[in-house]
């Protein structure tokens, strides 16, 4: 079956500007993750939707959002962006099956963001 | 918060060679993860620990949850080429969201032919 896609997967913004990223998750999978990854930082948990609910949140700025729709595909926007938000943004999907020690997460390719 | 150490942050071997990593924190953990993430692609996961001192392998990779739940290891015998990549350690809780993975800095592997 297809596997996690995101779009797009490559983009340039400018200080300031705001910007709206889309993940589809493997068909069946409820619950989808947003990573952002540096070379400073590493990967970092930004938020995760199940069932069009945000049920946890990551350690960043309000300017980050996101939102679940009824068919899980999820976006993730970032509002007046600052140098410091380009990164690969990587989104994870699973089944989210309730009792298991780990539902595991499969990722995209991630969309690479560049601000200018 | 909480951290993983990854190390060593990368590694240049020789074809043939066996490779180790390791991942430790001051926190304890009810799960370990590790990832391969591979250029242009994301984290692809290799092996799940779920019990304290055990012992998992995958082909040529073996993995370790230790005994103290604050670190695991990954190794890799027999490098080919086309181990090539990022390796990430993980962790979360159980009872946590299943999205919160704590991710380590990475290994950069580099193998040479």
């Amino acid at each position: 079956k297809a596997g996690v896609t995101q779009t797009p997967r490559y983009l340039i913004k400018t200080r300031g500007q705001q910007v709206t990223l889309s993940c589809s998750p493997i068909s069946g999978h409820r619950s989808v993750s947003w990573y952002q990854q540096t070379p400073g930082q590493g990967l970092q948990f930004l938020f995760e939707y199940f069932s069009e609910t945000q049920r946890n949140k990551g350690n960043f700025p309000g300017r980050f959002s996101g939102r679940q729709f009824s068919n899980s595909r999820s976006e993730m926007n970032v509002s007046t962006l600052e140098l410091g938000d380009s990164a690969l943004y990587l989104c994870a999907s699973t089944t989210r099956l309730a009792g298991a020690a780990y539902n595991e997460q499969f990722f995209g390719p991630g969309t690479r963001l560049t601000v200018l | 918060g909480q951290q993983l150490n990854q190390s060593p942050q990368s590694m240049f071997i020789q074809e043939g060679e066996d490779v180790s990593m390791n991942c430790t924190s001051s926190s304890i953990f009810n799960t370990w993860l590790w990832y391969k993430q591979e250029p242009g692609e994301g984290p692809v996961l290799l092996i799940a620990l779920y019990k304290a001192g055990e012992l998992t392998s995958n082909g040529r990779l073996t993995a370790q949850f230790g005994i103290t739940r604050k670190d695991s290891f990954l190794n890799i015998s027999a490098s080919i080429p086309s181990d090539v990549g990022i390796y990430f350690c993980a962790a979360l809780n159980y009872g946590g969201s299943q999205g919160n993975l704590i991710f380590g800095k990475g290994t950069k592997l580099s193998v040479k032919p």
